[in-house]
């Protein structure tokens, strides 16, 4: 079966340093990746998403990038973190294939002090 | 582009009864997929339910169904016999048929805080 890690599950980071949080995916091959992040009281707001190794899109500009070294890893990242990067931050994954839902990661509680 | 529209911020419901979750969509497809995700406190997202556009009848699973209409591009989901458990946050989401790359994005509303009250 399926299944999708993401870690750290809470991090608290000063402003100006940089961040690495990091997804991987075990049991299928050639997801669909997606990092979305959700502020208090808001929805999620999709980030990134990749479709294949060394594919991102960027849904909105941002202090943020991503990268998709391997097949089955998506990695979030940002060289200085801003007040305004603080929020709760999900992976998911989803097959590539039409009739399909995106599956969670258990999300990064990231605090910028 | 797609938007997603959950109107009611919060809600609550007796335990045992009926509610309804309300979301309301805009696109422009003919083909696409809605989803109810929940997220508990612990702030997993787990799928409730899934409908596909192209089907007319509603999707049920137990003690959650949706109503679809396609035409008000309206999909609410409702919650019978509601138990302690079903406390969470809601939420719809819309996602594209896949016939274009990369446009299997989800889009999702801002949630629906549901309490249950005993």
């Amino acid at each position: 079966s399926q299944t999708i890690h993401q870690w750290p599950a809470t991090l608290v980071q000063p402003v100006g340093s940089p961040l690495s949080l990091e997804c991987t995916v075990e049991g299928t091959s050639n997801p669909n990746l997606y990092w979305y992040r959700q502020a208090a009281g808001r929805g999620l707001q999709l980030l990134f998403y990749s479709v294949g190794i060394g594919q991102i899109s960027s849904e909105v500009p941002q202090n943020l990038s991503a990268s998709r070294p391997q097949d089955r890893q998506f990695i979030l990242s940002s060289k200085k973190l801003l007040l305004s990067d603080s929020g709760f931050y999900l992976c998911a994954w989803s097959v590539n294939r039409e009739n399909t839902e995106a599956f969670f990661g258990q999300g990064t509680r990231l605090t910028v002090v | 582009a797609q938007t997603v529209t959950q109107s009611q911020p919060e809600m609550s419901v007796q335990e045992a009864e009926t509610v309804t979750l309300s979301c309301t969509y805009d696109t422009s497809e003919s083909d696409y997929y809605l989803f109810w995700y929940k997220q508990p406190p612990s702030r997993q997202m787990i799928l409730v339910i899934r409908q596909e556009a192209y089907k007319q009848q509603n999707a049920t699973e137990n003690r959650f169904s949706v109503n679809f209409q396609k035409a008000a591009k309206s999909f609410s989901l409702k919650i019978s016999d509601s138990q302690l458990g079903d406390a969470a946050m809601y939420f719809c989401a819309y996602r594209p048929w896949r016939s274009n790359f990369g446009n299997e994005k989800l889009t999702f509303g801002t949630g629906t805080r549901l309490t249950i009250i005993p």
